[in-house]
């Protein structure tokens, strides 16, 4: 089976633009959550979907935004880019979405804000 | 709400020796426990779970944990370190009742293992 898979790999934009980072869920998996990591904050959860609803969201402003399609894929989007937004951004799949399911994670995608 | 502390941000021991990476959490309903490792440019990969059951909980690679709800820890032991186990390592709880996955985090443990 396929893992989870993340693209892009590495990002550069520069403050004000926006970004769109795509998330391919294990095949059959229906959840999927997205994390930012810094060296400062650490791991942070931003949001989570299941069967395109946006079931749970973390504390962060509403320039960050997702949404999941009928194939489980899910996109997230960062507005009006800001430095602090430099990250590693991970998208993690689940089968059901429980609280005790495993979450798989995919690599991240490195963004980079100038 | 529900917070991990991982104490010691970075461990470091000789090839050979006994690991010990601590955490402890705070939860007001049951907890979910969970550790994972993240190598250099990678996403990160379960090692074990504890949600019920056997509090002793083993996992990949030869690393356990101890679930002790007296004492609210789930430290991660493995009797001899190899050079591969050299990663960063994060604790991680969600809770047992909630809709969702959300996991929180604590802030990591760079273990270093030396020849």
């Amino acid at each position: 089976k396929a893992g989870v898979t993340q693209t892009p790999r590495y990002l550069i934009k520069t403050r004000g633009q926006q970004v769109t980072l795509s998330c391919s869920p294990i095949s059959g998996h229906r959840s999927v959550s997205w994390y930012q990591q810094t060296p400062g904050q650490g791991l942070q959860f931003l949001f989570e979907y299941f069967s395109e609803t946006q079931r749970n969201k973390g504390n962060f402003p509403g320039r960050f935004s997702g949404r999941q399609f009928s194939n489980s894929r899910s996109e997230m989007n960062v507005s009006t880019l800001e430095l602090g937004d430099s990250a590693l951004y991970l998208c993690a799949s689940s089968f059901s979405g429980r609280g005790v399911d495993e979450q798989f994670f995919g690599p991240g995608t490195r963004l980079t804000v100038l | 709400a529900q917070s991990v502390t991982q104490l010691g941000s970075h461990v470091s021991v000789s090839e050979g020796a006994l690991v010990l990476l601590r955490c402890n959490y705070s939860s007001s309903v049951p907890p979910y426990l969970f550790w994972y490792v993240q190598y250099p440019n990678q996403g990160l990969q379960l090692l074990l779970k504890y949600t019920t059951g056997a509090t002793l909980v083993k996992g990949i690679n030869g690393f356990e944990a101890e679930f002790k709800k007296s004492e609210t820890s789930f430290h991660l032991t493995k009797p001899s370190a190899h050079m591969s186990d050299a990663a960063e390592y994060f604790c991680a709880v969600t809770q047992a009742n909630q809709a969702g996955t959300a996991l929180i985090f604590g802030k990591g443990t760079t273990l270093s293992v030396s020849s």
